[in-house]
């Protein structure tokens, strides 16, 4: 069983274009969160989806942000307009289950490591 | 390579009771390591992070681990659990080499009342 996909790896940009991060779950898994990472600091919590859900999107920002986790195929992050602020290393992870009172493991992907020139 | 390993998937203590979650690591330069909680239906959320300095770091909620360079290991503490604290624990250690993260499994932490 194939691990968690993120591709690309790298990604450069330059400002004002447009990154998108895609994100192969673990077979059979239907939740999807994506972190982001910044220099120096640990991760930070963006959003989780369930299949074409919304689930939770606390952390992302307000605008040019954007998350989809559609019925076929793998879960999306998209950033617009890209800055140099966005440069960043985005994490995704996968779960089989939430279940009512707990959290399956998370599985972690290896990474889109993003650089906006 | 570097790895991280929780070797317990599950950890059970007693409400008041001191707390311990495992981690150790394996990195080709100097690590940075780092704790990270998941609440049911929730993210993960940063706990703490060791860079350099002092081994034993100090976090949220009353967590604070200890970095042992000689045994490779970044215990995740508490020394008096509460039930509010059951949740999912991750380690996660950064290379600085290479500049990439690895994360374990999770131990997931039940605190019985």
């Amino acid at each position: 069983n194939a691990g968690v996909m993120q591709n690309p790896r790298h990604l450069v940009r330059r400002r004002g274009q447009e990154a998108r991060l895609r994100c192969s779950p673990m077979k059979g898994h239907s939740h999807v969160y994506w972190y982001r990472q910044l220099p120096e600091e640990g991760l930070k919590f963006m959003v989780y989806l369930q299949k074409e859900n919304i689930i939770d999107e606390s952390g992302m920002p307000k605008e040019r942000f954007s998350a989809e986790f559609p019925k076929e195929g793998p879960s999306i992050l998209r950033i617009q307009q890209v800055v140099r602020g966005d440069s960043a290393a985005y994490f995704c992870a996968s779960s089989l289950t939430a279940a009512r009172g707990g959290t399956d493991t998370q599985y972690f992907g290896p990474g889109t490591r993003l650089t906006v020139l | 390579a570097q790895s991280v390993a929780q070797p317990e998937d599950q950890v059970n203590v007693a409400e008041g009771n001191p707390l311990t979650v495992k981690c150790t690591y394996s990195v080709s330069g100097n690590p940075y390591l780092f704790w990270y909680v998941q609440y049911p239906n929730r993210g993960l959320q940063f706990l703490l992070k060791y860079i350099t300095g002092d081994n034993l770091v100090k976090g949220s909620y009353g967590f604070e681990a200890e970095f042992n360079k000689s045994q490779t290991s970044f215990h995740l503490k508490k020394p008096s659990a509460l039930v509010s604290d059951s949740a999912l624990y991750f380690c996660a250690v950064r290379d600085m080499i290479f500049n990439d993260m690895r994360f374990g499994a999770g131990t997931r932490l039940t605190v019985k009342p």
